[in-house]
């Protein structure tokens, strides 16, 4: 099993639609949960970080379930802009380990 | 402007002819690493600094030297490349530790070995 798996996706909407994505990790001693967004092979970059109590920026809600081991991202009113590559990003901190899933891809369309 | 920046961006070499992709940030952090993407794998990690002459193996160190002799610097050296490791390289920076900071990551590095 992967340390950390996401659904490749892709997932194609329309613009305004609300999407959701969930992560599942492996470790149950994992500490430290992020999003990050990557355009086209460029680098990626941090959407946000997820709190256990769950947390909001803007358009994008985050969400961790510690008993079942995800997290998840949740996008409203979708823009042509939010279409990238969705990383789920995972620390263990006993093996001073950052774990990245493969990523799940976003197509907003017209 | 807060930078990672990485050379070179682009990279065609031949098998066992040594080189050196360089990373430098502008950011005074303390934590730097070197990863490689690939299609279905993700970013793995093959090694990263936690200061200067303090430097660790990740995910997937085999083929690859690193060293941190300045705050700035942490150039990633392959002796003797291999087509396998043809990727796409990354350098990253943050502050903190790995877990508890962003990430800053440099534009990549696209290396391809004949």
């Amino acid at each position: 099993r992967k340390e950390v798996e996401q659904d490749p996706g892709p997932f194609n909407v329309p613009e305004g639609a609300t999407v959701a994505f969930n992560c599942t990790y492996s470790n149950s001693a994992s500490q430290s949960f992020f999003w990050y967004r990557q355009d086209c092979r460029k680098e990626p970059k941090l959407l946000m970080s997820v709190y256990s109590s769950g947390n909001e920026d803007g358009r994008f809600t985050a969400q961790l379930n510690r008993a079942s081991q995800y997290i998840s991202l949740l996008i409203r009113d979708s823009k042509l802009s939010d279409s990238a590559t969705y990383l789920c990003v995972v620390f263990t901190g006993g093996g001073n380990k950052l774990t990245f899933g493969t990523g799940t891809q976003l197509k907003v369309e017209l | 402007e807060a930078q990672v920046t990485q050379n070179p961006r682009y990279l065609i070499t031949v098998t066992g002819k040594k080189l050196t992709v360089t990373c430098s940030q502008n950011m005074n952090h303390e934590y730097m690493s070197w990863y490689r993407q690939d299609p279905g794998l993700g970013l793995r990690q093959i090694y990263y600094s936690m200061n200067v002459e303090v430097t660790d193996k990740g995910d997937v160190p085999e083929g690859y030297k690193v060293s941190r002799k300045e705050k700035r610097n942490f150039p990633l050296i392959l002796e003797s490349p291999s087509p396998n490791q043809t990727s796409l390289y990354f350098c990253a920076s943050s502050l903190s530790p790995q877990g508890m900071d962003t990430q800053y990551f440099g534009p990549g590095t696209r290396l391809t070995v004949l």
